[in-house]
């Protein structure tokens, strides 16, 4: 089954501390995977994919296929990092295009 | 970023009425998707579309229909609203699957 699992619905930390969002996947494909970010009273908006290998806003996932994981991390945490985390898989569908597969998010709390 | 809008915002309807949710984009994009949200399950796929000639289900599309007018809009139906189609509606854009752009979001509540 192709599924996507963030274990945690809220994760609170102090400023400063540093951060680990977990996120592990179920496929047998290679997976193609995303961080989205929704901020309070924003919209859902990409933050990462692991392909791009990029660091955004400090944050860094490493897709690791061997415990099909996607962590993200950032060492330090800030409180404008307060947000909803989605991790999100991309897998075929219908035959002609793929398709998100979202976890369940969680809720990043960072405080002062 | 108005790049996609969606109207209404809010929406209280009562069970058993019509309820249309309407999403516009400015992108260009020609792939459109709507979302529903629902706390514990995250973002779940109603129905997608890749150009106006192009409509197809998503993973939770019963109870569901959509009319791409333009390439521009995608507009999401509730023939016959039910309380368990209270959620949060997201419409989303993109070219490609990696990066979808998404909307505000529509709060409907179903009495």
């Amino acid at each position: 089954a192709q599924r996507v699992t963030q274990p945690e619905k809220l994760l609170s930390v102090f400023k400063g501390a540093p951060v680990e969002l977990k996120c592990n996947y179920s496929y047998s494909g290679s997976p193609e995977l995303f961080w989205y970010v929704q901020y309070s009273r924003q919209r859902l908006q990409l933050l990462l994919r692991h392909i791009s290998r990029e660091s955004i806003k400090g944050f860094t996932a490493d897709l690791n296929k061997g415990e099909t994981s996607f962590h993200l991390k950032k060492p330090f945490a800030q409180e404008e990092d307060s947000a909803m985390y989605y991790c999100a898989l991309s897998v075929p569908y219908g035959g002609a295009t793929n398709k998100l597969i979202f976890g369940t998010g969680t809720l990043l709390a960072v405080q002062p | 970023d108005a790049d996609v809008t969606q109207t209404p915002r809010n929406r209280i309807t009562k069970t058993g009425k019509r309820i249309m949710l309407e999403c516009s984009q400015t992108k260009g994009h020609d792939r459109m998707y709507w979302y529903r949200q629902d706390p514990g399950l995250g973002l779940r796929l109603i129905y997608y579309s890749f150009d106006v000639k192009d409509i197809n289900k998503g993973e939770i599309s019963d109870g569901y229909s959509v009319s791409r007018q333009a390439q521009a809009k995608f507009s999401l139906s509730l023939e016959s609203a039910i309380p368990n189609q209270t959620a949060l509606y997201f419409c989303a854009t993109g070219q490609n699957q990696a990066t979808q752009y998404f909307g505000p979001g529509t709060r409907l509540t179903v009495l």
